[in-house]
């Protein structure tokens, strides 16, 4: 059981707008900043975006990412073929004594 | 060109050791915090452990704390990780990660560069 809670699976169609969502608490996302991370299948984990909203050089102006209170969103317009990869928010959580806290991952499909 | 190569992994028994290292290359290594984060088959990301520029600041996840020790080596531009007392369920690919900042516990750190990652598979 992840302590972000993520939806296991998301999908749309060439050029649509997908959202991802990304649930925790006041000791994780309601006090710092959450990240994205993308993960094509059989490589590595890449960084998305970094303290809530800022895109890594690098990374198409297509992703976008957002918080709010306890929650955040990862949001993917103009999709393309290549962005099906699994996705995961992360973020300090500042209980017991400090750790990084993933979520347990999306599935993004491109139909 | 930032590149993180992992090394060590591999087949051992359950309660047994194993040391994974990390050659960094392509910055400036002991001006950023490094971490360790596992992905067993099949699953999601895990962050196991992470250690300030200067070894000063160390932190565990519970499910390793007592187990297994970080430490880096800044003049060698490498980060280790020795795991003992290994289980089934510290069957994982093994990730080397490069933080953005100096210090292991900066929430407005992320990880910006990751390897490819080792192998360990913990079985009898």
């Amino acid at each position: 059981q992840s302590v972000l809670t993520q939806p296991p699976s998301a999908s749309g169609t060439p050029g649509q707008r997908v959202t991802i969502s990304c649930s925790g608490s006041s000791s994780n996302i309601g006090s710092n900043y959450v990240y994205w991370y993308q993960q094509l299948p059989g490589t590595a984990p890449k960084l998305l975006i970094y303290r809530n909203n800022q895109r890594p050089s690098g990374v198409p102006d297509r992703f976008s990412g957002s918080k709010s209170g306890t929650s955040a969103s990862l949001a993917i317009s103009g999709l393309r073929s290549e962005d099906e990869a699994d996705y995961y928010c992360a973020a300090w959580d500042d209980s017991l004594s400090g750790r990084v806290v993933f979520g347990g991952g999306t599935k993004l499909t491109v139909l | 060109e930032v590149q993180l190569v992992e090394s060590g992994g591999g087949l051992v028994q359950p309660g047994r050791s194993l040391r994974l290292s990390c050659a960094a290359s392509g910055f400036t290594f002991d001006d950023y915090a490094m971490h360790w984060v596992r992905q067993a088959p099949g699953k999601g990301l895990e962050w196991v452990s992470g250690i300030s520029w200067n070894s000063g600041s160390i932190g565990y996840a519970d499910s390793v704390k007592g187990r297994f020790t970080i430490s880096r080596d800044n003049a060698k531009n490498s980060l280790y990780l020795q795991m003992n007392s290994l289980r089934a369920e510290d069957t994982a690919l093994y990730y080397c990660a490069k933080a953005m900042g100096l210090d292991y516990g900066d929430p407005s750190s992320g990880f910006d560069y990751w390897g490819q990652g080792t192998l360990v598979t913990v079985s009898s």
